[in-house]
């Protein structure tokens, strides 16, 4: 089966502009997470959806971060303004929910 | 809350010789936990997990990991290192986040293997 697909593979911005993060999950997962994994830590859970709507965001921060997951299908994670901080890869991964992940590639940025 | 401590940030092992990548978990209730794996500049890759059948989980490439309830520990085991088993190596508790679960990553063991 294909894979989470994610894009762009990789970006680089300056601070205060914007950037979207975009993701395909495998077909019929109806769960989708993002997570930001910094530079030698592990991943953190950022936002997971169940088809379309928001399961758990508590993560997320909302000033600066959305994410929307229309029709249930693809996902789009987008920052404005950027930081520095915000450095970081973006891991997309899908689940049926019985317990498997896949995960992408990630989506490395760079704010600088 | 679940959470995952992995004790060594780092481990170095000679090839041939046996690794054992360390992983203590807190959890409410009986865990899923696994192990992922992630080379340099590549996505995670599932090593094993664990849902509550055998305590002795078997994986790819060779790893296994034994789930201690009374120890609440997960460690990773392989019994003779590879060249190319060097990478990043993370232990992960599924927890229950409202209407689902979700994933939780520990900080990651970084295992270096010399020639």
């Amino acid at each position: 089966e294909a894979g989470v697909a994610q894009s762009p593979r990789y970006k680089i911005i300056e601070k205060r502009q914007s950037v979207a993060f975009w993701c395909n999950p495998i077909s019929g997962h109806a769960t989708l997470y993002w997570y930001q994994q910094i530079l030698g830590q592990g991943p953190k859970l950022l936002i997971q959806f169940q088809n379309n709507g928001v399961v758990d965001d508590s993560q997320l921060p909302k000033d600066r971060f959305s994410a929307e997951r229309l029709k249930g299908v693809d996902s789009t994670l987008k920052i404005q303004p950027a930081k520095l901080e915000d450095s970081a890869v973006y891991l997309c991964a899908s689940s049926t929910g019985g317990g498997g992940y896949t995960f992408g590639s990630g989506t490395r940025l760079t704010v600088v | 809350a679940q959470s995952v401590t992995q004790l060594d940030s780092h481990v170095s092992v000679s090839e041939g010789t046996p690794v054992l990548l360390r992983c203590n978990y807190s959890s409410s209730y009986s865990p899923s936990l696994f192990w992922y794996v992630q080379h340099p500049n590549k996505g995670l890759q599932l090593l094993l997990k664990y849902t509550s059948a055998a305590t002795l989980v078997k994986g790819i490439n060779g790893f296994e990991a034994e789930f201690k309830k009374s120890e609440t520990s997960f460690h990773l085991t392989k019994p003779s290192a590879h060249m190319s088993d060097a990478a990043e190596y993370f232990c992960v508790v599924s927890e229950i986040v409202q209407a689902g679960t979700a994933l939780i990553f520990g900080k990651g063991t970084t295992l270096s293997v010399s020639s």
